[in-house]
């Protein structure tokens, strides 16, 4: 199993604004991913972040938005750039187990924007 | 590109009566597996189903692969107040595509 922590687990920001999540995991890992999950919705995967190589990014989500870091096989960082309420939102970091396929999610940062 | 969708929607459940909620893939699945997402909290594996026609029971859960590997179900049997969350299939396609999550479905139980 593996243990996440990610912080902040709330935020209020204002519109036009930056905000960076932290994720860090209790062990190595090759593939950290970064899901979205809106209010009531279900989760949607924003990006793959992969250590020393750029981000991986799904559909709908560019760099320019959510740029992502992967310094070291435990951390990661996801930012929401430019805010705007349309960004409000649970950011949720997650690892897979490589034996099992099963993920690991952290608490999750609900961002709300103004 | 693959897409998963799950019904329904919202169950409500008076406790003890049984609850279902199924998924269908558009394309054939390597595997499936469910999570479950209490109110505030994030989600939880529960199992993951690899074979055509697999079933596999968790105390009063019972999940189900279908035969293509196209869909998949969970079964409650005898729900309880504990069992009140959301409950996500989520499909790995073939090669390195992503895992695609249903929309899920929200479980609330009456005492």
């Amino acid at each position: 199993s593996a243990v996440i922590s990610q912080k902040p687990s709330r935020d209020i920001c204002q519109r036009g604004t930056s905000l960076t999540i932290q994720c860090q995991v209790d062990s190595q890992v090759t593939m950290m991913f970064w899901y979205r999950q809106q209010p009531g919705q279900s989760l949607t995967l924003i990006a793959t972040a992969n250590q020393g190589s750029e981000a991986t990014y799904e559909s709908g989500f560019v760099i320019d938005k959510f740029p992502i870091s992967r310094p070291n096989l435990t951390f990661s960082t996801l930012t929401v750039s430019n805010m705007s309420p349309e960004d409000s939102s649970i950011y949720l970091c997650s690892v897979r187990d490589s034996y099992t396929g099963e993920l690991f999610f952290g608490e999750g940062s609900r961002l709300t924007v103004l | 590109g693959q897409q998963v969708m799950q019904i329904p929607q919202y169950q409500h459940v008076q406790e003890g009566e049984d609850f279902t909620t199924y998924c269908n893939s558009s394309t054939t699945l390597s595997n499936i597996q469910w999570y479950k997402q209490r109110p505030g909290g994030h989600p939880v594996f529960l199992i993951q189903l690899v074979k055509s026609g697999e079933v596999k029971k968790q105390k009063r859960l019972t999940f189900q692969f279908g035969e293509a590997k196209k869909n998949s179900s969970l079964h409650i049997t005898a729900t309880q107040t504990t069992d009140v969350g959301t409950y996500f299939c989520a499909g790995w396609g073939a090669g390195n595509t992503p895992l695609v999550f249903g929309k899920g479905t929200r479980l609330s139980v009456i005492a």
